[in-house]
């Protein structure tokens, strides 16, 4: 079983549009981030959710709205996509809040046309 | 604010030979401290990670890394690298509230037959 799924893994759109990334994870942790890796590799984390409260936004644009609905789920709506945003965005959870391992998703590669 | 140097972008080795990955960080209490790989389109893997005790740890794939506090070092080892460890090598630093990773830029590992 996969601990830590994200969908889609590929995702494909033209400015302008609103896309959703899911993220699941089977590890019964109870925090969960996304991270945004660009073309340089280089990876920054933009949100995390503990229990399903936002704790960490890390001043990314108003666009990008991560909605839990359980500690299990953290999806990323993103609206009016535009050029920047090509990157891929990994989720993933750790057991607690405080320096604890984070397990990561596969990635979902978007690119924004 | 936390901060991760890995100094090398590209590093080669011949397979069989030793490697050592490094890796600075800048933290001001005690930091949680991660070694990440991730294989091409892949998702990042966790190798070994330092909270506290032996400075020492072992990692999974025959990984080792040394926490050297007054070097503000976090150096990552394999005593013979083999041609399936050609990949990017990540170091991470944790301990803010709210868990947030912040990564090094990375080191690309490729091995020479």
């Amino acid at each position: 079983d996969t601990a830590v799924s994200q969908t889609p893994k590929y995702l494909v759109t033209q400015m302008g549009n609103d896309k959703s990334i899911k993220c699941e994870q089977n590890l019964g942790h109870d925090t969960m981030y996304w991270y945004k890796q660009d073309s340089k590799k280089f990876l920054k984390i933009m949100f995390s959710y503990n229990n399903k409260e936002l704790i960490i936004n890390e001043t990314v644009p108003n666009r990008f709205s991560p909605k839990s609905p359980d500690k299990a789920h953290l999806n990323l709506h993103i609206n009016s996509l535009e050029l920047g945003d090509s990157a891929v965005y990994f989720c993933a959870s750790s057991p607690q809040v405080g320096g604890r391992e984070q397990y990561f998703g596969p990635g979902t590669r978007l690119t924004v046309t | 604010a936390q901060s991760v140097t890995q100094p090398d972008i590209h590093i080669t080795v011949s397979e069989g030979a030793s490697l050592e990955l490094r890796c600075n960080y800048s933290y001001g209490a005690t930091p949680y401290l991660f070694w990440y790989v991730q294989s091409p389109g892949q998702g990042l893997q966790l190798l070994l990670k330092y909270f506290s005790g032996d400075t020492l740890v072992q990692g999974i794939k025959g990984f080792e890394a040394e926490f050297k506090r007054s070097q503000s070092s976090f150096n990552l080892r394999k005593p013979s690298v083999h041609w399936s460890d050609a990949a990017e090598y990540f170091c991470a630093v944790g301990g803010e509230y709210g868990n947030k990773l912040v990564f090094g830029a990375g080191t690309i590992l490729r091995v020479k037959s």
